[in-house]
């Protein structure tokens, strides 16, 4: 166990639809990075958070947002979804004190 | 923008021998970090061995092991007396490096991955 939690597990929704993904950071972790794992794509960084504020951006979507609560908590929001959006998102948190990214057991997003 | 590339996309090997790994990656950063992750059919991503860019000697846990060639931008990971619950896939992953020697948490170190490797260990 990680420490990293996600919820939901899985996600079934519609092409159109919005929604959203909610990862926990281990206590005491600051930063959180949200990743997409798709098969046509591999895994892709999509945004940083660190401590309530964006710190980088990567592939991601202007579909897709997110943001850190000052309870430390993330939430990824996933709008307009369109079929090529089913993936495995998964969040990692790190602390100050190394380098190490701790992954969540990810949220399986299934759009139809 | 770093690279990674994982020229084997799928391997295998038989229970208790030995099988590599490769990786190859291209920066032009001198300090950074490299990871394999673990990714069993439980999805879970699961860190099993990291190298620091500066250190010359190879890491080490149990059994797995890195060859790490700096100059040939090189990182394979072998694995040793290979078991059953190695089956997975397997990443190779890149850190940004440090803004300086003294890590601060409020950089930005978000990984690069290579596509993966599936290894399947036979009975």
């Amino acid at each position: 166990d990680s420490g990293v939690t996600q919820t939901p597990k899985h996600l079934i929704t519609a092409t159109g639809q919005r929604v959203t993904l909610r990862c926990s950071p281990r206590s005491g972790d600051l930063s959180v990075y949200w990743y997409q794992q798709s098969l046509d794509q591999g895994l892709q960084f999509l945004i940083q958070y660190y401590n309530g504020e964006e710190r980088a951006k990567g592939n991601i979507l202007e579909r897709f947002s997110a943001q850190q609560f000052p309870d430390l908590h993330s939430e990824l929001n996933l709008s307009s979804l369109e079929l090529g959006d089913s993936a495995l998102y998964f969040c990692a948190s790190q602390g100050l004190a190394g380098n190490e990214q701790f992954f969540g057991p990810g949220t399986r997003l299934t759009v139809l | 923008a770093q690279t990674v590339t994982q020229s084997q996309p799928e391997m295998s090997v038989q229970e208790a021998e030995t099988v590599t790994l490769s990786c190859t990656y291209d920066t032009s950063e001198n300090n950074y970090y490299l990871f394999w992750y673990k990714q069993p059919p439980s999805r879970q991503m699961i860190l099993v061995i990291r190298q620091e860019a500066y250190k010359q000697q190879n890491a080490t846990e149990n059994r797995f092991s890195v060859n790490f060639q700096k100059a040939a931008k090189s990182f394979s990971l072998k694995i040793s007396d290979s078991q059953l619950g190695d089956t997975a896939m397997y990443f190779c992953a890149f850190m940004k490096p440090y803004a300086n020697l003294a890590y601060s948490g409020a950089g930005s170190y978000q990984l690069t991955f290579g596509k993966g490797t599936k290894l399947s260990v036979i009975p």
